[in-house]
């Protein structure tokens, strides 16, 4: 298994240009998420998926969007690049959640994403 | 929502010597606590976690301590070693919520030979 697989590693936008960055996991988990990472900050929320063809609103949500069309599958769109979204970006994923509590979050290597 | 703190923000440790990083969170029904650590230029990685019908976890030379009635949780590193060099995330989350993961603002971690 790879796990969760994250592309681009980097990239530099302009000020107003759009991208998308890709997450793919293998592991047949149901539910999938998407933090940034500050310096010197933790991991804050963006969106997350609790299956295919359902997303919700995380913690900072503003300026991006999210599709989940497929199990594996969890894409992140930047539609009008800013410089307050220069950050790394980690997609996770994890299986399911019981009465016990959540299941494992494995993460992607990261995106480092600066806009200029 | 829930509130989650780390601290220390840094720590440096002799080699051999023990490291404990303190984390509290302010939700009551917060019941899965993760901690991960982060390497230089890659994504954060599982190292150990506690559910909230266990007060204490071992793996080896890292354990993790719960107290739920003082909501705070600790992971403590004995024998410490160079490539244990790398920040550290604390983590709680509710079984209502759908697996988010509130996390700590991290801790990073020098161990000196």
């Amino acid at each position: 298994n790879a796990g969760v697989t994250q592309t681009p590693k980097f990239r530099i936008l302009k000020i107003g240009q759009s991208m998308t960055l890709q997450c793919t996991q293998d592991m047949n988990h149901n539910y999938m998420y998407w933090y940034r990472q500050d310096p010197g900050m933790g991991l804050k929320l963006i969106y997350y998926s609790v299956g295919a063809g359902i997303t919700d609103k995380g913690e900072v949500p503003n300026g991006y969007n999210v599709s989940r069309s497929t199990t594996e599958d969890f894409p992140l769109r930047l539609e009008l690049a800013a410089p307050s979204q220069t950050s790394v970006y980690f997609c996770a994923s994890s299986y399911l959640i019981s009465a016990g509590g959540p299941d494992t979050q494995y993460f992607g290597p990261g995106t480092r994403l600066t806009v200029l | 929502g829930e509130n989650v703190e780390q601290h220390p923000s840094t720590l440096s440790v002799q080699e051999g010597d023990s490291a404990v990083i303190k984390c509290t969170y302010s939700d009551s029904a917060s019941n899965y606590f993760p901690w991960y650590k982060q390497e230089l230029g890659k994504g954060p990685q599982l190292i150990i976690d506690i559910r909230s019908n266990v007060g204490e976890k071992k793996d080896q030379r890292i354990a993790v301590t719960l107290n739920k009635t003082a909501k705070h949780f600790s992971l403590h590193i004995t024998e410490t070693q160079p490539e244990d060099s790398a920040v550290y995330f604390c983590a709680a989350s509710t079984s209502d919520s759908w697996g988010k993961l509130q996390f700590g603002a991290g801790t990073q971690v020098v161990v000196t030979p």
